[in-house]
């Protein structure tokens, strides 16, 4: 059972380009998280989804960012018009429903975006 | 707004000492995660804390919640260079919420 999958592991961007981050859940998890961290900081949340679905986009800057978990295929964050304060650590996990009791969040190895 | 604040940021201890890091909401939480993430590395689930005033055990960690479900504690006892990484707290604040991350508490361990 292939454990949570992010790619690219390292992305290069110039200013004003676009970013696109990949996540595929374990299998069987239907909720994916992602979150950022910055250099020695701790991991911010930024939108939680379910299939085909948003349920918490609290943590998502109103502009340039957007994400998506289609019913078929990876959940990809996406963001437009990428700036230097963007550069971060972005990590995608995954947890199975709820309603079986366990809710712990398995963690892909993340995409360190550099924007040059 | 729902915030999990986590002490101390940092730790330093000399091999065979005890750490203790601590976590506080200022609400009452669903249940509380613990995480370790390596240098480098992603962070990789623990435990899970559920119940008020639930005490879990791994080996030489001590995990607790207490009976107000508002805080939580992690203690190692008698570190070793391998417990080196930094330690997170993650709280629900309600079932099928989201996860919220404290800011973590790096330990370094001297040997």
């Amino acid at each position: 059972n292939a454990g949570v999958m992010q790619n690219p592991r390292h992305l290069v961007r110039r200013r004003g380009q676009e970013a696109r981050l990949r996540c595929s859940p374990m299998k069987g998890h239907s909720h994916v998280y992602w979150y950022r961290q910055l250099p020695e900081e701790g991991l911010k949340f930024m939108v939680y989804l379910q299939k085909e679905n948003i349920i918490d986009e609290s943590g998502m800057p109103k502009e340039r960012f957007s994400a998506e978990f289609p019913k078929e295929g990876p959940s990809i964050l996406r963001i437009q018009q990428v700036v230097r304060g963007d550069s971060a650590a972005y990590f995608c996990a995954s947890s199975p429903p709820e309603w079986g009791g366990r809710t712990e969040a398995f963690f892909g190895q993340g995409t360190r975006l550099t924007v040059v | 707004g729902q915030q999990v604040m986590q002490i101390p940021q940092y730790q330093h201890v000399q091999e065979g000492e005890d750490f203790t890091t601590y976590c506080n909401s200022s609400t009452t939480l669903s249940n509380i995660q613990w995480y370790k993430q390596r240098p480098g590395g992603h962070p990789v689930f623990l435990i899970q804390l559920v119940k008020s005033g639930e005490v879990k055990k791994q080996k030489r960690l001590t995990f607790q919640f207490g009976e107000a479900k508002k805080n939580s504690s992690l203690h190692i006892t008698a570190t070793q260079t391998t417990d080196v990484g930094t330690y997170f707290c993650a709280g629900r604040f309600n079932q099928g919420g989201k996860l919220i991350f404290g800011q973590g508490t790096e330990l370094s361990v001297k040997p």
